[in-house]
């Protein structure tokens, strides 16, 4: 069983589109996060969400609307999409995220491409 | 930003030596993590070291951390092929942040 899952794996889309990436974990955990890995493998937090409530929102343009329908799902909305966009986006859930940190699960990404 | 950076940018050893990364942080931390990527796919936590431990041990692996210093290192003892990946380190304050990584290529 695939314990943290995303779809899609790849993106390929054109500037401006709206597009939406999914994710799913199965380890009964609390804590969800989206991350963005840049070209240079650089990653950086973008929101975290813990029993469905928003507890981490970094600097990111506001194109990006994470939902959470429940506490095993969260999901990423891109609204008009630029080219600075490309990047590989990482989910990831923990137990926890109070006082110090759990291990974190990591999905297998989503590459998003943006032409 | 309390960052991780990390040293070398990238290592290359043959199979059966030792290889090790360090990482530096910028502010205090709660604890601080390393993570290994493979090519294309997600990362995987290797190992996590609370700010009053000085050393741990996993396997073939061995982590320390020198909070005087903020600084911590990675040893991957008797390295095979399949350890060549991309390894970070991840400093927990009130987030997990990363590191720019280090590529280690192990040749068999």
């Amino acid at each position: 069983d695939t314990a943290v899952s995303q779809t899609p794996k790849y993106l390929v889309t054109q500037m401006g589109n709206d597009k939406s990436i999914k994710c799913e974990q199965n380890l009964g955990h609390d804590t969800m996060y989206w991350y963005k890995q840049d070209s240079k493998k650089f990653l950086k937090i973008m929101f975290s969400y813990n029993n469905k409530e928003l507890i981490i929102n970094e600097t990111v343009p506001n194109r990006f609307s994470p939902k959470s329908p429940d506490k095993a799902h969260l999901n990423l909305h891109i609204n008009s999409l630029e080219l600075g966009d490309s990047a590989v986006y990482f989910c990831a859930s923990s137990q926890g995220h109070r006082d110090y940190s759990y291990e974190q699960y990591f999905g297998p990404g989503t590459r998003l491409t943006v032409t | 930003s309390q960052q991780g950076e990390e040293d070398p940018q990238a290592l290359s050893i043959q199979e059966g030596e030792n290889a090790t990364m360090n990482c530096s942080y910028k502010t205090s931390i709660n604890n601080l993590q390393w993570y290994r990527q493979n090519s294309g796919r997600g990362l995987v936590h290797l190992i996590l070291i609370r700010s009053n431990e000085r050393e741990k041990h996993s396997g073939r692996l061995r982590v320390t951390l020198d909070t005087s210093k903020k600084s911590s290192s990675l040893l991957i003892t008797a390295s095979r092929a399949a350890d060549t990946a991309s390894y970070f380190c991840a400093t927990w304050g009130n987030k997990l942040v990363f590191g720019a990584g280090t590529i280690l290529r192990v040749k068999s």
